[in-house]
C-alpha cells in the first residue's frame, strides 16, 4: 500500500523567511500528488497539484512544488511567507484513478507552520 | 454553490450512544469520501462511495457505516460511539474521469465521553 511522509511535523518561522516542507511517498506506479492546506478552525483547501508535465506546478498564494521522480518527493515552497501562511499542510497521493474505482487519497501525518511576526 | 456541507459542526455523544453525520454536495460528484481527522495522525479514509448504491470500505471503516441512496448525500453513521471514535470528521466529494482533486467540506467534531 502507499504511504506519505511529511518529515517536519511542526516549523516555526519569521516572517519573509523561506519554507520548505518536505514530502516523500512510496509507491512505484504512477501517482497524482496534491498538498492540501488547513487554516486554523477551517477546512482543507487544495493549495496544489500535480497529474502531469512540468514537475514545478505553481498554487495559489504563492506556493509552488517540485516533483522530483527519481526521490519519490514533492516538496513545497514558498520564497517568503507570511503571517497569514499560519496553518497546518498535508501531503496527498493518489494512485491514478482506475474506471469506475474512484480516487482514493492518502495523507501525510501533516505539518504544522507557524509564521511568527 | 455550496459546495460540500456537513451537519452537524460539534456532537457529543454518550458511549454507546448512535448517531449520523450528514454530508451533502450540490456538484453531482459522484464520488464521495469521509474520513476522520486526529492530530498527528493525518486523514485516514473511512469508507467512500463511487456513485448512488455504490460504497466500500476505506482503511479504517470498524465501527462505521454508510449508505448513499442518492447523488447528493452521503451520510456516516455511527452505531455504538466509543471513546476512541472521538475525531473530526471530513466528508469530500469529486468527479470522474478526469477531475481528481478531492472538494472537503468544513468538518463535525465529535467527542465520545
Amino acid at each position: 500500500a502507499q504511504s506519505v511522509s511529511q518529515h517536519n511535523h511542526h516549523v516555526i518561522l519569521s516572517e519573509a523567511a523561506s519554507l520548505e516542507l518536505g514530502c516523500n511517498y512510496s509507491y512505484g506506479g504512477t501517482v497524482n500528488l496534491f498538498w492540501y492546506v488547513q487554516y486554523p478552525g477551517q477546512h482543507l483547501q487544495l493549495l496544489l497539484k500535480y497529474f502531469s508535465g512540468d514537475p514545478l506546478v505553481k498554487g495559489i498564494k504563492g506556493f509552488e512544488a517540485e516533483f522530483i521522480k527519481s526521490k519519490f518527493s514533492f516538496n513545497l515552497r514558498k520564497p517568503s511567507v507570511q503571517w497569514s501562511d499560519t496553518a497546518e499542510y498535508f501531503c496527498a497521493v493518489s494512485l491514478i484513478p482506475r474506471a469506475g474505482g474512484g480516487n482514493k487519497l492518502t495523507f501525510g501525518t501533516g505539518t504544522q507552520l507557524k509564521v511568527e511576526l | 454553490n455550496a459546495g460540500v456541507t456537513q451537519t452537524p459542526k460539534f456532537r457529543i455523544l454518550k458511549i454507546g450512544q448512535s448517531m449520523t453525520l450528514q454530508c451533502a454536495q450540490d456538484m453531482n460528484h459522484n464520488y464521495m469520501y469521509w474520513y476522520r481527522q486526529d492530530p498527528g495522525m493525518g486523514l485516514k479514509l473511512i469508507y467512500y462511495s463511487v456513485g448512488a448504491g455504490i460504497t466500500d470500505k476505506g482503511e479504517v471503516p470498524n465501527g462505521y457505516n454508510v449508505s448513499r441512496s442518492t447523488t447528493e448525500d452521503f451520510p456516516l453513521r455511527l452505531e455504538l460511539a466509543a471513546p476512541s471514535q472521538t475525531s473530526v470528521y471530513f466528508c469530500a466529494s469529486s468527479s470522474p474521469p478526469e477531475v481528481r482533486e478531492q472538494y472537503f467540506g468544513p468538518g463535525t467534531r465529535l467527542t465520545v465521553t
